[in-house]
């Protein structure tokens, strides 16, 4: 039973950084590629970016290039988000996500439970 | 990247057919790529529910009734999920996406869908 569970909601204030953890379990971590999506409040989704753990690489969406890095952890099966340059339009709901794929491609059939991150000064 | 259009919202009764679409772009052609459809309902995480490349290239997602399936309008460059028999509990968001070339998703805005 594949399973991913996600840290606990964050507070920040503008300008800094959120770092946003998501611990698999079920499968083998390093054979599926985890996205990381977001949702701001009463919006759409939107989808970041992800990490390619055969490759080690990461793919980000144009929006958040340069603010947003994505890594993993292979020994821990835990997958990373960290936003960088906080902004108000930065609070949403943060969710880490794989299917059954090894690259960023595919359905995405797991989903962790989201994390809260509020940005405020 | 590419945007997906969604109508914002729709509405039908218990018992009809909901049609929602996913427009894509006029630049790429929605027969080049696979269409995936997901659900949302307040509080929880979106949930797969089925994709749609051909007739003969389709998934549905465990445990997803078959009356929801995808099929594709070349002529209006758009992706279709329909929903037969509505349910009080078919009421939810609903996305679209797509994978575009280099890895990187793509969500449409999403349809509010009303089960009147």
């Amino acid at each position: 039973q594949v399973q991913l569970v996600q840290s606990g909601a964050e507070v920040k204030k503008p300008g800094s950084s959120v770092k946003v953890s998501c611990k698999a379990s079920g499968g083998t971590f390093s054979s599926y590629a985890i996205s990381w999506v977001r949702q701001a409040p009463g919006q759409g989704l939107e989808w970041m970016g992800g990490f390619i753990p055969i490759f080690g690489t990461a793919n980000y969406a144009q929006k958040f290039q340069g603010r947003v890095t994505i890594t993993a952890d292979e020994s821990t099966t835990t997958a990373y988000m960290e936003l960088s340059s906080l902004r108000s339009e930065d609070t949403a709901m943060y969710y880490c996500a794989r299917g059954y794929s090894s690259g960023l491609t595919g359905t995405i059939d797991f989903w962790g439970q989201g994390t809260l991150v509020t940005v405020s000064s | 990247q590419p945007v997906l259009t969604q109508p914002p919202s729709s509405s039908a009764s218990p018992g009809e057919s909901a049609r929602l679409t996913c427009t894509l772009p006029s630049d790429i052609n929605v027969g080049s790529y696979n269409i995936y459809w997901y659900q949302q309902k307040p509080g929880s995480p979106p949930r797969y529910l089925l994709n749609y490349y051909s007739d003969s290239d389709k998934g549905q997602g465990s445990g997803v009734p078959s009356r929801f399936s995808g099929s594709k309008d070349a002529s209006a460059n758009t992706g279709i999920l329909l929903i037969s028999g509505l349910q009080s509990e078919d009421e939810a968001d609903y996305y679209c996406m797509i994978w575009p070339s280099n890895a990187l998703g793509v969500f449409g805005g999403g349809t509010k869908l009303t089960v009147l």
